[in-house]
């Protein structure tokens, strides 16, 4: 258990709808990452975020976004979804920006 | 941009037979090479961080070793519980941003009893 926590486990939703992602970083991380794992694209890095600003982007689509809270968690919003948004969507921490980051369990989210 | 080649993409061990994963990289400025493992469905599980070259880390059965092009992960005598995804990233200079993981797709590793 690395002790970054995801919710929900699984989503199943329709294509056009709106879903929300929510990740918990372990006690004492400041930096919370998201990444998007597809069969064919493999783990590719989405957003991150350090102490509630955003610190760089990757491959996010314009229908997606994230905020971190006071509180340290963070949302990853997914909207307008489409079929091939279908993925498993993985939250990491860190303790700052260089450090080793941890991964979560997880989101599988299905886009029917 | 970085890359990452993870070579075979599935490999097949009989218990007790020794064997090496290759991760070749392609970075500007590296600022780290990382070895996670997965299950089916869960989340990457740390295990190396490697920073230059000639580093050397091991940790039961396994190895990782650094060169400057390439990162090898040694299994010596694995087991059937070694059976897992073994995914290589590095981070980097390039682009600005050193925060983000550049992972390679993996190596499927099957162990028979």
């Amino acid at each position: 258990d690395s002790g970054v926590t995801q919710t929900p486990k699984h989503l199943i939703t329709a294509t056009g709808q709106r879903v929300t992602l929510r990740c918990s970083p372990r006690s004492g991380d400041l930096s919370v990452y998201w990444y998007q794992q597809s069969l064919d694209q493999g783990l590719q890095f989405l957003i991150q975020y350090y102490n509630g600003e955003e610190r760089a982007k990757g491959n996010i689509l314009e229908r997606f976004s994230a905020q971190q809270f006071p509180d340290l968690h963070s949302e990853l919003n997914l909207s307008s979804l489409e079929l091939g948004d279908s993925a498993l969507y993985f939250c990491a921490s860190s303790v700052g920006t260089q450090e080793t980051q941890y991964f979560g369990p997880g989101t599988r989210l299905l886009v029917l | 941009e970085d890359q990452v080649t993870q070579s075979p993409e599935a490999l097949r061990l009989q218990e007790g037979e020794s064997s090496s994963l290759n991760c070749s990289y392609t970075v500007s400025g590296l600022r780290g090479l990382f070895w996670y493992r997965q299950d089916p469905g869960k989340g990457p599980e740390f295990l190396f961080t490697l920073y230059s070259a000639g580093e050397e880390k091991e940790k039961e059965r396994l190895k990782a070793t650094l060169t400057k092009k390439e990162s090898f992960l040694h299994i010596t005598a694995p087991k059937p519980e070694d059976s897992a995804t073994y995914l290589c990233a590095v981070r980097s200079n390039s682009g600005g941003s050193n925060y983000k993981l550049t992972f390679g797709k993996g190596t499927l590793l099957t162990v028979n009893p």
